[in-house]
């Protein structure tokens, strides 16, 4: 089945500075990779998601891009905020395109964000 | 608010209990996933519904057992419980299992074995 691998387990940044979080898959027919974001003893909500045929994607200071070649993708955020401070996941999925199909997501373990004032 | 909406919010029970978790999916979805979420795991998917069909199973244990019904609610059964079965349940609900399709997620049950 598939894996994700995602890195670093804490990031530590100053308010201002940007925030890059990478994540392996293994399952190359993986082509759907969302980004969720949770608050403390909240629920995950995505934030971003990119798709196998598209390389990059913004959302004002949000951005995520993806490598197939490599099998991996990175969220970008730039301009931190302290109320960035969260746990990210990434994830991967595959499906087929079809309606009626089925699709998992696969998580990474999380990426705890402290931004510092 | 997702509108997603799951009960009970904590539960504490005692091992070799059984216990069951309910999530209401929004408005108009079809597709509902149930995970688990613990300090060590993450995030791992247990299994998914569609119209009241099981559609995908991960790592869901023997000793679970999930269910969607007509109205498109769906229980999560926990049963013989252990220590380790303490976590947090999420239900999440989207329109179809479709690729690409956005989960959103309840606000989970957290579960307590002693």
């Amino acid at each position: 089945g598939e894996n994700v691998e995602q890195h670093p387990s804490t990031l530590s940044v100053q308010e201002g500075d940007s925030a890059v979080i990478k994540c392996t898959y293994s399952d190359s027919a993986s082509n759907y990779f969302p980004w969720y974001k949770q608050e403390l003893g909240k629920r995950p909500q995505l934030i971003i998601d990119i798709r196998s045929n598209v390389g990059e994607k913004k959302d004002q200071r949000i951005a995520v891009t993806l490598n197939k070649t490599a099998k991996h993708f990175s969220l970008h955020i730039t301009e931190t905020q302290p109320e960035d401070s969260a746990v990210y996941f990434c994830a991967a999925s595959i499906g087929d395109g079809s309606g009626g199909s089925n699709y998992k997501l696969t998580f990474g373990k999380g990426t705890l964000l402290t931004v510092n004032p | 608010d997702s509108g997603v909406t799951q009960t009970p919010k904590h539960l504490i029970t005692a091992t070799g209990q059984r216990v069951t978790l309910r999530c209401s999916p929004r408005s108009g979805d079809l597709s509902v996933y149930w995970y688990q979420q613990s300090l060590d795991q993450g995030l791992q998917f247990l299994i998914q519904y569609y119209n009241g069909e099981e559609r995908a199973k991960g790592n869901i244990l023997e000793r679970f057992s999930a269910q969607q019904f007509p109205d498109l609610h769906s229980e999560l059964n926990l049963s013989s419980l252990e220590l380790g079965d303490s976590a947090l349940y999420f239900c999440a609900s989207s329109f179809s299992p479709s690729w690409g399709e956005t989960q959103y997620f309840g606000p989970g049950t957290r579960l307590l074995v002693l």
